[in-house]
Parts: C-alpha cells; structure tokens; sequence
C-alpha cells in the first residue's frame, strides 16, 4: 500500500510570491491534515479536511489556503509569501480524522528567500 | 497556550539504557496519543499511541505509560540503539468537535551512544 505521497519534496520561492503544494494520502483514507513544523514552533496544525470539507482550521493567517477533491487528494496554496513561511510543510492522512493513526508524508521544504 | 509540555528537550544515552521522554498536557477531552519518531529529512512515523483507557501500551522495546489524574504520559524506550536516535514527539488529540487535529509536543532529540 502506498504511503503519503508530497510534491514536490523542495521549493524555492522569492517573497510576494505564491505556491502550491499538493498530497495524495493513502488509499481509502477520506482525511488530510496539513502542518508546518519549523525549529522554532515545532509542529503546527494548519487545516483538516474531509470529504471536500474544511472540517478544522488552526491559528494561520489568511494567505493559507486549501482544499480537498473528491478523490482525496489536497493541495495547499500560500499567497504573498513571507521569509517566515520557510519551513516543511507536513501532509497527514487518516481514515476519519486525527483522533485515529495518521500517517505523515516526507514534507515539501519550502525556502523563502 | 502549549497544550502539550514535552521534556527532555534532549536526551544522550548509552547503547542498551533506557529512553524515557515524558509529556503533560493539560485539555481533559484529549482521548488519544501517540508517540511519532522522527529522522532527519523525514516526516513523523507513528510509533505507537494509547487511549486513557488503559495505563500501559507496550510494542516491542517501545512502552507508553498513561496516567489521568496527573495528565501526564511518557515514552521508554528500552535496550535503546544507535538507530534509535531520532526526534521524537508526543501528541494529543480529542475525537470530533473542535479539535481532531493533532497536538504535538515541542519534540524530544534522542541520541544513543554505541
């Protein structure tokens, strides 16, 4: 069975610009969380959804975004980056939600210079 | 608000001692958590994970001690090896309402010595 599958693994952005970074979870798996993890936070919930849905959202600003299509897979997009939106960008999938096993991707490395 | 305190922030042992990290959180909803293991370039992996139902998990050299009433629950690693160094973190989580999302700890370096 496939694992938690991130792309692309690295990023190289300039500020102002905007990315997108896209995770397919584990087949038959209906939830993806998304988290930041950076040396400084640790690891950070960002967003969770479920069947297309936004089910949960943590304390980012605006400029994070995503979603979710019918086939599970979910793509994060963050708008006018900044230098402190550098960090790994962890994708985590479960059969229902957190609150069961969830298995985290490899991450995408986004650098914001 | 850390909800959940993870310490040590580091830890050095010998090849063949015992690991223990241990975490205290502070939301009595929490029903559930896991422990991740975590190489460097690497996401986290589930280790192993515990429900407050019980006081005590135990897979292979990895054992989860839980107590309720102090909040708190800690990870041991016995016989600890070299491929055991890694970052390791704790978590929290409560089924449905507003937090399905997973809690982590600031996480806990391990290094083994041969």
């Amino acid at each position: 069975k496939a694992g938690v599958t991130q792309t692309p693994r690295y990023l190289i952005k300039t500020r102002g610009q905007q990315v997108t970074l896209s995770c397919s979870p584990i087949s038959g798996h209906r939830s993806v969380s998304w988290y930041q993890q950076t040396p400084g936070q640790g690891l950070q919930f960002l967003f969770e959804y479920f069947s297309e849905t936004q089910r949960n959202k943590g304390n980012f600003p605006g400029r994070f975004s995503g979603r979710q299509f019918s086939n599970s897979r979910s793509e994060m997009n963050v708008s006018t980056l900044e230098l402190g939106d550098s960090a790994l960008y962890l994708c985590a999938s479960s059969v229902v939600d957190s609150n069961t096993e969830a298995f985290f991707g490899q991450g995408t490395r986004l650098t914001v210079v | 608000q850390q909800q959940v305190k993870q310490s040590p922030q580091s830890l050095i042992v010998q090849k063949g001692g015992i690991s223990i990290i241990n975490c205290a959180y502070e939301n009595t909803a929490f029903d559930y958590f896991p422990w991740y293991q975590q190489f460097p370039g690497k996401g986290p992996a589930l280790l192993i994970a515990i429900r407050p139902d019980v006081s005590e998990k135990k897979e292979g050299r990895f054992t989860i001690s839980f107590n309720k009433s102090a909040k708190q629950f800690s990870l041991h690693i016995m016989d600890s090896q070299p491929g055991d160094s890694a970052t390791y973190f704790c978590a929290a989580s409560s089924y449905g309402g507003s937090q399905g999302n997973l809690i982590f700890g600031k996480g806990t370096k391990l290094s083994v010595k041969p």
